[in-house]
C-alpha cells in the first residue's frame, strides 16, 4: 500500500528560528500534497495544498510567508515554519495523493514545540 | 467552502454495545465521505468511506450511511471492543483525491 514518511516526528526549537518538515511518498508519485495543522484535541485544519512544480495554494488566514511550502519533486514536499513563535506549536501532518490510484495517505505527523 | 459538523464530541459506550457518530456537511458538491480513526499522537487511519452514489456501506463491524438529500452521514460501530477507543473524524470532499474538510472529531471510549 501507499506509504508517506514524515520527518522529524518531534522537534523543539527556539523562538525566532525556522523549522523544516519533510514529507516523502515512498512508493507512489505524490502529485498533490495537503498540509494540515492539528491543535490538541482538535480537528485537522487544512493549511495549504501543493501540486508538484507549482506554488502552493493557501487556505484563508494562513500566512504564506510564514509557512513556506515547497513541492519540487513528485516524492517530496516540505513545510518550513519561519521565525517560529510559541503559538506555532502544534501537530503538523501531511497527506499525499497521486490523484489516480492512491487517495489520501497521511504522514506520521510532526509535533513542533517552540520555546 | 465546505463546513462539516460532527456530533457528539465525546461518546462512552459499554463494551459490546453499538456506537453511532453523526456528521452533516454544507456543500452539495461534496461526493466523497471518509471516516478516519486517530489514536493519540498517531496519523489518522482511513477506516471506511462512501461515495455519493451509495446510501450505505458495511465492512464487518463498521458501517456508514449517507443521506445526500439531507446532507448527513453517520458511522456505526457494532459489538464495540476496547481497541475501538480513539478519536474518529468524518470528512467531506468532492472526490477521493481532492481537498477534504474534516469534522471536529469524536472521542470514543469503550468501557470494559
Amino acid at each position: 500500500g501507499a506509504v508517506v514518511s514524515q520527518h522529524p516526528s518531534r522537534v523543539i526549537c527556539k523562538s525566532g528560528t525556522s523549522v523544516k518538515i519533510e514529507c516523502r511518498s515512498l512508493d507512489f508519485q505524490a502529485t498533490t500534497m495537503f498540509w494540515y495543522r492539528q491543535f490538541p484535541k482538535k480537528s485537522l485544519m487544512l493549511m495549504a495544498t501543493s501540486n508538484e512544480g507549482s506554488k502552493a495554494t493557501y487556505e484563508q488566514g494562513v500566512e504564506k510567508d510564514k509557512f513556506l511550502i515547497n513541492h519540487a519533486s513528485l516524492t517530496l514536499s516540505t513545510l518550513t515554519v519561519t521565525s517560529a513563535h510559541p503559538e506555532d506549536s502544534s501537530f503538523y501532518i501531511c497527506s499525499a495523493t497521486d490523484r489516480t490510484n492512491y487517495g489520501y495517505t497521511f504522514g506520521s505527523g510532526t509535533r513542533l514545540t517552540v520555546v | 467552502g465546505e463546513n462539516v459538523e460532527q456530533h457528539p464530541s465525546t461518546l462512552s459506550v459499554q463494551e459490546g454495545d453499538s456506537a453511532v457518530i453523526k456528521c452533516t456537511y454544507s456543500d452539495s458538491a461534496s461526493n466523497y465521505f471518509p471516516w478516519y480513526k486517530q489514536e493519540l499522537g498517531k496519523r489518522p487511519q482511513l477506516i471506511i468511506d462512501i461515495r455519493s452514489n451509495v446510501g450505505e456501506k458495511k465492512d464487518q463491524r463498521i458501517a456508514v450511511t449517507l443521506n445526500k438529500t439531507a446532507k448527513h452521514f453517520s458511522l456505526h460501530i457494532t459489538e464495540t471492543q476496547p481497541e475501538d477507543s480513539a478519536v474518529y473524524f468524518c470528512a467531506a470532499g468532492p472526490a477521493r483525491n481532492e481537498k477534504l474538510t474534516f469534522g471536529t472529531g469524536t472521542r470514543l471510549t469503550i468501557i470494559p
